[in-house]
């Protein structure tokens, strides 16, 4: 079936440094690709999304790249902060409809000051 | 704040039982989605709705079924619990449910079965 790889799972950086996360999907119909940010006891929040057409989308320190013919995209996010550290989600619009979102199992991220 | 609420917050519950989860969408959301976040199986979509009929079903056991209703308000029914049906179940909305559309997660609710 369909599958969404995440790595690494767990990541620590230097505050100030950079961390990318790096997923890979299975399913070729995939063309949306959405990346969440969940700390403890909340739920997802959106940080950054792209879709299939683009192959680069930045929003500040955060940025996502997608390669379509290598089934790959990755977050990268600029001069860290102690605040970036929560669990980050990849995941990819699956399904006939394409609505329903297949997710990576998640990458915990630690930034130290 | 997201804007999607989702009751209760907490549910403790035995196995065998029977339990409804509540879901708000986000003003003027047309479409609801419900996943299942879990240790071991992580967020996993259980099935989405669009202005009251279902539109996607994902990996929903047969012992849950979910509605939602003209004021576009959705429950997740969970029935005859089991032990693995621990988790925190997540309700999330988007406009007009299609696709490319972000998607809107609420708090969660967290629920143990003993």
């Amino acid at each position: 079936g369909e599958n969404v790889e995440q790595h690494p799972s767990t990541l620590s950086v230097q505050e100030g440094d950079s961390a990318v996360i790096k997923c890979t999907y299975s399913d070729s119909a995939s063309n949306y690709f959405p990346w969440y940010k969940q700390e403890l006891g909340k739920g997802p929040q959106l940080i950054i999304d792209i879709r299939s057409n683009v192959g680069e989308k930045k929003d500040q320190r955060i940025a996502v790249t997608l390669n379509k013919t290598a089934k790959h995209f990755s977050l990268h996010i600029t001069e860290t902060q102690p605040e970036d550290s929560a669990v980050y989600f990849c995941a990819a619009s699956i399904g006939q409809a394409g609505t329903a979102l297949i997710f990576g199992k998640g990458t915990t991220l630690s930034v130290s000051s | 704040d997201s804007g999607v609420t989702q009751t209760p917050k907490h549910l403790i519950t035995a196995t065998g039982q029977r339990v409804t989860l509540r879901c708000s969408p986000r003003s003027g959301d047309l479409s609801v989605y419900w996943y299942q976040q879990s240790l071991d199986q992580g967020l996993q979509f259980l099935i989405q709705y669009y202005n009251g009929e279902e539109r996607a079903k994902g990996n929903i056991l047969e012992r849950f079924s979910a509605q939602q209703f003209p004021d576009l308000h959705s429950e997740l029914n969970l029935s005859s619990l089991e032990l693995g049906d621990s988790a925190l179940y997540f309700c999330a909305s988007s406009g007009s449910g299609g696709a490319w559309e972000t998607q809107y997660f609420g708090p969660g609710t967290r629920l143990l079965v003993l």
